[in-house]
Parts: C-alpha cells; sequence; structure tokens
C-alpha cells in the first residue's frame, strides 16, 4: 500500500450542495494530482498542485477548484453538484524533480454519490 | 488533443497462457508510459513503467514495450494465475505538469 492517505471514504450529497475532499501525499513528495473515475472508466486529470500553486488542469469547469497548504495535503472542492459528478475521486502524490515525469502513487479515493 | 486508446477492453485467459494488452497515444510530447492494476473497490496501483529512453522493461512475469515511432506501448503478463484478474490500465505522461491521459481500461479474467 502506498503512503497516500484520502478522507472521506464515502460521501452522499444532493445536486446543488458543495462538498470538499481531503488527500494527505506520501511522505517527501511534494505534487498532488486529483483525478476523477466514472464507473468503468480510466481515471480523468483534474488538476494538479505544486508547491501549493496549480501547476496544470484538465478539461473540468472552474466549480472544480482546490488548495495544497505546506504540508503539501490537499483538497479538491466541487460547487454546486450535479448528478453527473458521481464518481471515484482519487488524488496521487508524486516528488515532481525538475518537470520530469514521475511514478504517481494513489491514495484509495473518495467514493461521491450526488443524489 | 491528448488521448490514449487501449485494446481490448475484455480479456480473458486460460491460467499459465500468457495476455498482451496495447495502448496507442497521440501526443508526441509523451515520455512516460506507467501501466497500473486495479482490483475492484481498490486504488489503482503500479505495476510497471516505462520511460522513452527504453524500448523494453521486464519485472519478472511482467513486460512493457515501447515503440515511439509507432506511438504504442504493450503489457506483456505470462504464466499467468488467477490473482492476475483485475482491471488493468496504461498511461501516458510528458512534460511540466506530470498528469497521466488513462486508456480506458482492460478487464482481465484470468479462468483457473
Amino acid at each position: 500500500e502506498t503512503g497516500v492517505t484520502q478522507s472521506p471514504t464515502h460521501l452522499i450529497k444532493t445536486r446543488g450542495q458543495q462538498v470538499t475532499l481531503r488527500c494527505s501525499s506520501q511522505s517527501g513528495h511534494n505534487t498532488v494530482s486529483w483525478y476523477q473515475q466514472a464507473l468503468g472508466q480510466g481515471p480523468q486529470f483534474i488538476f494538479q498542485y505544486y508547491r501549493e500553486e496549480e501547476n496544470g488542469r484538465g478539461n473540468f469547469p472552474p466549480r472544480f477548484s482546490g488548495l495544497q497548504f505546506p504540508n503539501y495535503s490537499s483538497e479538491l472542492n466541487v460547487n454546486a453538484l450535479e448528478l453527473d459528478d458521481s464518481a471515484l475521486y482519487l488524488c496521487a502524490s508524486s516528488p515532481l524533480a525538475g518537470g520530469s515525469q514521475e511514478t504517481q502513487y494513489f491514495g484509495p479515493g473518495t467514493r461521491l454519490l450526488v443524489l | 488533443g491528448e488521448n490514449v486508446e487501449q485494446h481490448p477492453s475484455t480479456l480473458s485467459v486460460q491460467e499459465g497462457d500468457s495476455a498482451v494488452i496495447k495502448c496507442t497515444y497521440s501526443d508526441s510530447a509523451s515520455n512516460y508510459f506507467p501501466w497500473y492494476k486495479q482490483e475492484l473497490g481498490k486504488r489503482p496501483q503500479l505495476i510497471i513503467d516505462i520511460r522513452s529512453n527504453v524500448g523494453e522493461k521486464k519485472d519478472q512475469r511482467i513486460a512493457v514495450t515501447l515503440n515511439k515511432t509507432a506511438k504504442h506501448f504493450s503489457l506483456h503478463i505470462t504464466e499467468t494465475q488467477p490473482e492476475d484478474s483485475a482491471v488493468y490500465f496504461c498511461a501516458g505522461g510528458g512534460g511540466a505538469t506530470n498528469k497521466l491521459i488513462f486508456g480506458t481500461g482492460t478487464l482481465l479474467a484470468v479462468q483457473p
């Protein structure tokens, strides 16, 4: 198992609500990436945080936002929840070294259900 | 745009046989190609990865090959075992953001 943790494990919300998901990166890793995995599909890149700043964003609307803290942990916030936001949300941490590709280690995910 | 295609979507083999999963990518800047195994209800786990300066990499029963000219890479599992049954994802990455573009997954079933 990796040292990446996420909370909560499961969450049920209704349309229009807001949600905050949390991720603690593996020791020594300064980069956190967030992915959305719909049922039966591959993970889709949402955004990445490096040294507390957004470092790349996928094709997700602005109601998906994030933060990274000085200890490299991260939050994903989703406003105005829609039914299609129901998915497994994965975070992955990696040591970003000079822009080169580094291995990403995934957390267990948060399963979000929007009713 | 960036895209990774993966085939087949499902693969059933007999225990002891080999399994091959193939992926193609569109972004010429991609230089990192990991493979993840995801069991039902669990996190994706890295099983092997390859970088663009290498054509082949092997780790026990698992091997990956990369053809940068053709923009495709493949996962080879030999002597399959029932515990190899899972969904396998290929991914491509490159550039400063370290983001990964994933394929759609292959459900591998190893029949005892």
